[in-house]
C-alpha cells in the first residue's frame, strides 16, 4: 500500500518548457488535488478533481491544465513553464482527511 | 474574503511542557477543520479533525478544541518531546460544496530538549 506517489521529485525547466507532474494514489479515494507549496505562502489549491471524470479550478490555476486519468490518477500539466512557478507541487487524495505524496520540487529557470 | 490565521513566528518550548498552537479565521462557518503536520521536505500528514458540533477531540498526546464563536481553534501537544518539531497546519473546508481544503500557512514548533 503506498498511499499517494508522485514523479518527478526533482525537475529543473527552461522558461517556456512543458511537462507533467504525475500522481497516483491507490486508497480508492474518489477526490484528488493539486497544490503548490511557497515559502510564506501555504498550500494554495490549483486544481481538484472530486470523483473521476471531473475537474475544477481551485485557488491559482492559470498556467495549469490537469487530468483525471482514471479513479487512481491525476496529472498536472504546465504548457509554457514560467519562473513563477518555481514552487513544491504536493498531490493529494482523500475522503475527508487528506493524504500527501511527497511532493515534486520544480524549478523554472 | 475568506482567511486563515496562524501565528507566522516560530514557537519555541522546553520538551515535557505543553505546546499550544492558535488558527484563527474570518468570514466563514466551516464544517469541520483539520490539523496537519509537515516535517521539511515532506508532505503534510493528517493529524486530527474536529467537527462544528464538536468542542474538543483527543488523540494521545494531542488535544484539538474549536469554538466557533470565536472563531478559533487551539491545538495542544502534551509532554512534548523533541521529535514533536515540525511545522503544524490547520486547514477548513471553506466551500463544502467543492469538497477542497484552504490551509494556513503554518507554525513551526521547535521543542528543546
Amino acid at each position: 500500500n503506498a498511499g499517494v506517489t508522485q514523479t518527478p521529485k526533482f525537475q529543473v525547466l527552461k522558461t517556456g518548457q512543458s511537462m507533467t507532474l504525475q500522481c497516483a494514489q491507490d486508497m480508492n479515494h474518489n477526490s484528488m488535488y493539486w497544490y503548490r507549496q511557497d515559502p510564506g505562502m501555504g498550500l494554495r489549491l490549483i486544481y481538484y478533481s472530486a470523483s473521476e471524470g471531473t475537474t475544477d479550478k481551485g485557488e491559482v490555476p492559470n498556467g495549469y491544465n490537469v487530468s483525471r486519468l482514471n479513479k487512481r490518477e491525476f496529472s498536472l500539466r504546465l504548457e509554457s513553464a514560467a519562473p513563477s512557478q518555481t514552487s513544491v507541487y504536493f498531490c493529494a487524495s482523500s475522503r475527508a482527511e487528506q493524504y500527501f505524496g511527497p511532493g515534486t520540487r520544480l524549478t523554472v529557470t | 474574503s475568506q482567511k486563515i490565521e496562524q501565528n507566522s513566528e516560530a514557537l519555541n518550548i522546553q520538551e515535557g511542557k505543553t505546546a499550544t498552537l492558535t488558527c484563527n479565521y474570518t468570514n466563514y462557518s466551516p464544517a469541520y477543520l483539520q490539523w496537519y503536520r509537515q516535517d521539511p521536505g515532506r508532505g503534510p500528514v493528517f493529524l486530527l479533525l474536529i467537527r462544528e458540533n464538536e468542542k474538543e477531540k483527543r488523540k494521545e498526546r494531542l488535544k484539538v478544541t474549536f469554538d466557533t464563536t470565536l472563531k478559533q481553534s487551539l491545538f495542544h501537544i502534551t509532554a512534548s518531546q523533541p521529535a514533536d518539531s515540525a511545522t503544524y497546519l490547520c486547514a477548513l473546508d471553506l466551500d463544502t460544496g467543492r469538497r477542497a481544503l484552504t490551509f494556513g500557512s503554518g507554525t513551526r514548533l521547535q521543542v528543546q530538549p
